[in-house]
């Protein structure tokens, strides 16, 4: 089972579609968790940051459900300029020591057409 | 004012040459890494560096070789380099465990 495992899609959505991405994580130690943006050619960059309560920015909402080891993302009002790859990020911490080693799932592809 | 460049941006070479990719950041951050992104687009971490210490160092042959010159620079030396080789490297740093921030990548091609 991967370590991090997300649906890589494509997704294509009209502008202005809600659209909804999910990720589960195999390791019930990890402790904080991420969803990054890959444009393409480019690199990752951070989007959010995801916490148990949930968190939303503007348009974004993340949540995490540490019981079933899930994360997802929700993405309301689709803009042409959302499509990218969405990643999502885990980061284990082992042996008490945490430097950010941060595991990625394979990206789920996301396209907003007009 | 480029926070985490490489250099170069763009690596063609054959097989059996040995490369060296540069990796610089200017975000005063003690931890550096490198990560490989496949054809398949999986990004894998494969070293971290905090403060010019090596601490993470994953399952990689050991035709790679990072080095840290200071905490700003993480360079990686491929030795031997083979077809599977070809990938996309980036560099990243961070300050603690959370965000990273990345370069803009090698797209390293082994003929």
């Amino acid at each position: 089972r991967k370590e991090v495992e997300q649906d890589p899609g494509p997704f294509n959505v009209p502008e202005g579609a809600t659209v909804a991405f999910n990720c589960t994580y195999s390791n019930s130690a990890s402790q904080s968790f991420f969803w990054y943006r890959q444009d393409c050619r480019k690199e990752p960059k951070l989007l959010m940051s995801v916490y148990s309560s949930g968190n939303e920015d503007g348009r974004f909402t993340a949540q995490l459900n540490r019981a079933s080891q899930y994360i997802s993302l929700l993405i309301r009002d689709s803009k042409l300029s959302d499509s990218a790859t969405y990643l999502c990020v885990v980061n284990f911490n082992a042996g008490g020591t945490s430097y950010g080693k941060l595991t990625f799932g394979q990206g789920t592809i996301l396209t907003v057409h007009p | 004012d480029t926070a985490v460049s490489q250099t170069p941006k763009y690596l063609v070479t054959q097989m059996g040459n040995d490369k060296s990719i540069k990796c610089e950041q200017n975000l005063g951050h003690d931890t550096m890494y490198w990560y490989k992104q496949d054809s398949k687009k999986f990004l894998k971490i494969m070293f971290s560096y905090n403060n010019k210490e090596l601490i993470i160092n994953e399952t990689v042959p050991n035709r790679f070789s990072p080095k840290s010159p200071d905490k700003a620079h993480l360079n990686l030396h491929i030795n031997s380099l083979e077809l599977g080789d070809s990938a996309v490297y980036f560099c990243a740093s961070s300050s603690d465990s959370y965000e990273q921030y990345f370069g803009p990548g090698t797209r390293l091609t082994v003929t």
